[in-house]
């Protein structure tokens, strides 16, 4: 069955912290792995793509993971602010399906 | 400024009302998707059209129809809503279906059924 675990379900830290967020996924075929960031009461918003071959990929303080051989990624964050709390959904790409299969999401609060 | 527009953002029925969410997107988008998000269950997909002129089903298609009208618009429709479609609803568009290009999502509609 094609699925994408998220974990934690939440997570509050103290602004200035860095944290990581996992997702697993059991997505076959592979194409692609996304990282989206969700305000309360806005729509999801891309951070990251990785695609197959890519081990590591960085977009300001975000940096995600990806390893294929375990169907693992994470989406670490530096130096947390807080304007990053919010909700990430990790969603995978099934290779040539046109399936699109998501997260539950993490739900990431910052405080002062 | 480009990019998904859905209508209404709010709005309350009664259950067996019947209601219309609209979605236009401008970037010239070949697929278009709607889904609804609950808490706890992630975002899920009622239906897609992956160009103009096509429609299928997604994961939770009962109780829903749409249309894709044109290029730009894919509206959504709930005949007679029941408590159970309470949720948020997301429109979303791509260019393609399984490439890297990701999707671009609407703000979101929050509809709420009594």
């Amino acid at each position: 069955k094609n699925q994408v675990e998220q974990s934690p379900q939440s997570l509050i830290i103290l602004e200035g912290k860095n944290c990581t967020l996992q997702c697993n996924y059991t997505v076959s075929p592979f194409s692609n792995l996304r990282w989206y960031k969700q305000d309360t009461g806005r729509g999801p918003v891309s951070l990251t793509i990785m695609t197959f071959s890519e081990n590591t990929k960085s977009n300001g303080r975000y940096t995600a993971t990806l390893d294929a051989d375990t169907k693992q990624s994470s989406l670490h964050i530096t130096a947390s602010q807080l304007s990053d709390s919010a909700s990430y959904i990790c969603v995978v790409t099934r290779y040539n399906f046109n399936k699109f299969y998501f997260g539950s999401g993490t739900k990431l609060n910052v405080k002062p | 400024n480009a990019g998904v527009t859905q209508t209404p953002k709010f709005q309350v029925l009664k259950t067996g009302q019947s209601m219309t969410l609209q979605c236009a997107q401008d970037m010239n988008h070949n697929s278009m998707y709607w889904y609804r998000q609950d808490p706890g269950m992630g975002l899920r997909l009622i239906y897609y059209s992956a160009s103009e002129g096509t429609t299928d089903k997604g994961e939770v298609p009962n109780g829903y129809n749409v249309s894709r009208l044109n290029k730009r618009e894919f509206s959504l429709r709930l005949e007679s809503a029941a408590p159970s479609q309470t949720s948020v609803y997301f429109c979303a568009s791509s260019h393609g279906g399984s490439g890297g290009d990701g999707y671009t999502f609407g703000s979101g509609t929050r509809l709420t059924v009594v």
